[in-house]
């Protein structure tokens, strides 16, 4: 089965640090996502790639920018990280309008 | 907009019982695909359903089926016989099969299955 891998499950960072946040998967997807949860907003999307160096901003793109410099790894970037910015962030991946396969999400902390 | 509605936050079942879980949505495209994801306390999204919108017989997984009505924008996901491995967070979403393939997710419904 498809494998979604993000870099950490659990980080704490300090406000103003540079993060980054690692997607790899193993399937040749062509698109990739980075989404953020919150308890009763569900999921939204932070930006996705449909091909290598190509990115499309999702609802709430602000404060965030994206890499995709290879097809299997999609990085998400808090350029000046904020307290605001504590969330869960979960990568996934498909292939065309089929299903979409999940990282096991990073719970992110700002402080 | 697209949108995805779940009005119900929370719900809970006992254990054997059935439940259904409400969706509604909004879009004025034609063709796209509609999702139950399933989110059990682990964190790992896991696809429960899935109905392409051109098809008008239901969709059934098992234990799980859906009662996809296109003109009303309604999706709703039915689970008979819960069992306590049902716990777990319940996300709508819906992807249109033209442009750039981008998900769109509910808000989410908690679901307690009780012992």
């Amino acid at each position: 089965d498809v494998k979604v891998t993000q870099s950490s499950r659990y980080l704490v960072k300090r406000t103003g640090e540079k993060v980054f946040l690692e997607c790899v998967q193993d399937m040749d997807h062509e698109n990739m996502f980075w989404y953020r949860q919150d308890p009763g907003l569900g999921l939204r999307l932070i930006y996705f790639s449909y091909d290598v160096k190509m990115k499309e901003k999702g609802d709430i793109p602000e404060g965030y920018s994206v890499s995709r410099e290879k097809k299997e790894r999609f990085s998400l970037i808090l350029e000046s990280a904020s307290t605001n910015q504590t969330s869960m962030y979960l990568c996934a991946s498909s292939l065309g309008a089929a299903k979409a396969f999940f990282g096991q999400g990073t719970r992110l902390t700002v402080v | 907009a697209q949108t995805v509605t779940q009005s119900q936050p929370e719900m809970s079942v006992q254990e054997a019982e059935t439940v259904t879980l409400s969706c509604t949505y909004d879009t004025s495209e034609s063709n796209y695909y509609l999702f139950w994801y399933k989110q059990p306390p682990s964190r790992q999204m896991i696809l429960v359903i899935r109905q392409e919108a051109y098809k008008q017989q239901n969709a059934t997984e098992n234990r799980f089926s859906v009662n996809f009505q296109k003109a009303a924008k309604s999706f709703s996901l039915k689970i008979s016989d819960s069992q306590l491995g049902d716990t777990a967070m319940y996300f709508c979403a819906f992807i249109f099969t033209s442009g750039t393939y981008k998900y769109i997710f509910g808000t989410g419904t908690r679901l307690k299955v009780l012992a």
